[in-house]
């Protein structure tokens, strides 16, 4: 298995909604990421887990809760958003952190919060 | 904060052509520099990983160079195909940071 599977590939939620993306790989990849990605811009990182730990979140407003329950699955739990959180949230994962390391990503979940 | 800028922006270009496009990045403390196609509605798919100054990296039409000296990279498509159409997107590790993107840029083949 070569892929990152990413669920819902759609959703829609309202602002007092709380839903969860979810994210799975089975490649032994020990690192994992979220990056969101608006239209006409690059993908943004939000948070990185290697061996299942939060080993960066690049100031991410609460509202946005990551989880990493094992090593093959990576959640990101919302709660409260703004319509302004609408966007492509992409989840990646690759060997390890280092630089030399290419990333496989997931087909991204289209959220929209009305 | 790291500054990976790529042009481009978007091109258009007949089939059978041949493009390049570039992409720029610090060139002090270098690491490594990525690019990834990315078609409408799949997943970014890694094309190359580039380390070293002077690399040079192929795969079937589309090849890559890297000059980190003066911190750029050149992706190149040979007898562009409709199929090419996509985003190429480079990304720029700083150190043990994760990857920092480009904006990227919008290829179009026109049969």
């Amino acid at each position: 298995d070569t892929e990152v599977t990413q669920t819902p590939k759609h959703l829609v939620m309202g602002m007092t909604n709380k839903k969860s993306l979810k994210c799975e790989q089975h490649m032994g990849h020990r690192a994992m990421y979220w990056y969101k990605q608006k239209a006409k811009k690059p993908p943004e990182l939000m948070f990185v887990y290697s061996y299942e730990k939060l080993s960066i979140n690049e100031s991410v407003p609460s509202r946005f809760s990551p989880e990493c329950p094992n090593s093959s699955l990576l959640n990101l739990h919302l709660h409260a958003l703004q319509p302004e959180d609408s966007a492509l949230y992409l989840c990646a994962s690759s060997q390890e952190t280092g630089e030399a390391y290419g990333y496989t990503f997931g087909s991204g979940t289209r959220l929209t919060v009305v | 904060i790291l500054n990976v800028e790529q042009s481009p922006q978007s091109l258009h270009v007949q089939e059978g052509d041949s493009t390049n496009f570039t992409c720029s990045f610090p060139s002090s403390n270098f690491y490594a520099l990525h690019w990834y196609r990315w078609e409408t509605a799949k997943s970014p798919e890694a094309l190359f990983v580039m380390t070293l100054n002077g690399d040079e990296k192929k795969k079937g039409r589309i090849s890559a160079t890297l000059n980190t000296k003066e911190g750029y990279s050149y992706l190149y498509i040979k007898g562009s195909q409709p199929e090419d159409s996509a985003t190429y997107l480079c990304a720029y590790p700083g150190g043990n940071t994760p990857l920092v993107f480009g904006k990227g840029t919008r290829l179009s083949v026109i049969a």
